[in-house]
């Protein structure tokens, strides 16, 4: 167990509709990773919080947000959804906010848009 | 453009044998490199580390070479056990550039008895 909390496991929904995928990180981590990864794919890096402030962004859409609450706790919102966001999200955490901490994962939410 | 590259997407070793998983990757400012081993319906696992100040790192059955001038590195399990079997990821970061992990596409390592 990582100790990262990822709810839904698993979420069906339609097209153009907007979805919120939660996560809770270790106890003690300060930052919060984004990861989709895609059939065959490996994890694309969505964007990373420290301590409630974007910190890092990558490849994610302008449809997809995210942000870090006081308590810690990251939400992804998913908005107008299409089939091609069918992926797992990992939500993934660390003590601080450097990138050679290695990064704890939760087990992810399945998203399938049809 | 794939920053970290796994060009074997599956590996067959048989048990008590040696694993060797490979990973490239192309930019000079990565310098932390780490190993993630995911079994299915879970999240990725962290294995082991190394830094680009080192060419070596050993935990245990887990060993991870670097070789800088080639940007490459390898993860080799001595001896190979059946519940090794999964799918290994390498990732990359540049602690000078945003704090972002960058993933290569991983390799399904089946380890049969």
């Amino acid at each position: 167990d990582s100790g990262v909390t990822q709810t839904p496991k698993h979420l069906i929904t339609a097209t153009g509709q907007r979805v919120t995928l939660r996560c809770s990180p270790r106890s003690g981590d300060l930052s919060v990773y984004w990861y989709q990864q895609s059939l065959d794919q490996g994890l694309q890096f969505l964007i990373q919080y420290y301590n409630g402030e974007e910190r890092a962004k990558g490849n994610i859409l302008e449809r997809f947000s995210a942000q870090q609450f006081p308590d810690l706790h990251s939400e992804l919102n998913l908005s107008s959804l299409e089939l091609g966001d069918s992926a797992l999200y990992f939500c993934a955490s660390s003590v601080n906010a450097g990138g050679n901490s290695p990064l704890h994962f939760g087990n992810g939410t399945r998203l399938t848009v049809t | 453009d794939q920053q970290v590259k796994q060009n074997s997407p599956s590996l067959s070793v048989q048990e008590g044998r040696i694993s060797i998983l490979n990973c490239d990757y192309t930019n000079s400012m990565f310098d932390y490199f780490l190993w993630y081993k995911k079994y299915p319906a879970e999240g990725p696992t962290f294995l082991i580390s190394i830094s680009s100040i080192k060419d070596k790192n050993e935990d245990g059955r887990f060993t991870v070479f670097l070789n800088k001038s080639a940007k490459h590195l390898s993860l080799h399990i001595v001896p190979s056990q059946p519940g090794d079997s999964a799918v290994y990821f390498c990732a990359a970061s540049a602690t000078r550039e945003a704090d972002k992990l960058i993933f290569g596409t991983g390799t399904r390592l089946q380890v049969f008895p």
